[in-house]
């Protein structure tokens, strides 16, 4: 079944700490991978996104991730935090042949401390 | 450009009333989409139309919700009758064109709690 695994549920990191939120995903063929974020009272906004080409891939505001076939991974990085960055982040999966259905991982809440 | 609006922002209701959620997608979007999340657990998609037309409902939980998009502009959900685990957020998002490639843009999100 397809699925989307994120380890993380709530990470407290102090500003100018680095950052790295875990993702996994379970998917047959080829997969188009997403990481969105909720800041608090806001709506989902895309951060980044991997379609094809360069496995690192940067996204807005500093973050980046890394598309690692092997691994089935693809994981958030950050050099460092800030405490405007406190807020839930989604990592997300779907076919190419699937538009918009999404499958989502749990979240993880990333709390910044100034 | 105005983004994805939904209406309520928050709505509580008891067992057994009715609730209607809308969404207002960005305009000239022809795909829009819901997806829930009860507390705790993973956003799930629940159904995506194509202007007017239910592309995929396979994410629906059940007969009580029911899906609307007539004009193929604003889209309401239905939830009737209520009951409590149809709790959580209600999220709608828009998308330019059917293609894999295409980013979805969400709106703020309508919660619902059931009582």
């Amino acid at each position: 079944a397809q699925s989307v695994s994120q380890h993380n549920h709530h990470v407290i990191l102090s500003e100018a700490a680095s950052l790295e939120l875990g993702c996994n995903y379970s998917y047959g063929g080829t997969v188009n991978l997403f990481w969105y974020v909720q800041y608090p009272g806001q709506h989902l906004q895309l951060l980044l996104k991997y379609f094809s080409g360069d496995p690192l891939v940067k996204g807005i505001k500093g973050f980046e991730a890394e598309f690692i076939k092997s691994k089935f991974s693809f994981n958030l990085r950050k050099p460092s935090v800030q405490w405007s960055d406190t807020a839930e982040y989604f990592c997300a999966a779907h076919g190419s042949s699937n538009t918009g259905k999404l499958i989502f991982g749990q979240g993880t809440t990333l709390q910044v401390k100034p | 450009e105005a983004g994805v609006t939904q209406f309520p922002s928050h709505s509580v209701i008891e067992k057994g009333q009715t609730v209607t959620l809308r969404c207002d997608p960005i305009s000239g979007h022809d795909n829009l989409y819901w997806y829930r999340r009860v507390m705790g657990k993973e956003i799930k998609f629940l159904l995506h139309f194509v202007k007017e037309s239910k592309q995929d409902e396979s994410g629906m939980p059940n007969n009580r919700f029911l899906a609307e998009r007539t004009g193929g502009t604003y889209s309401t959900l239905k939830v009737q009758p209520a009951e409590l685990e149809d709790s959580g957020v209600y999220f709608c998002a828009s998308s330019w064109w059917t293609g894999s490639t295409g980013e979805l843009f969400f709106g703020e999100g309508s919660r619902l709690t059931v009582l």
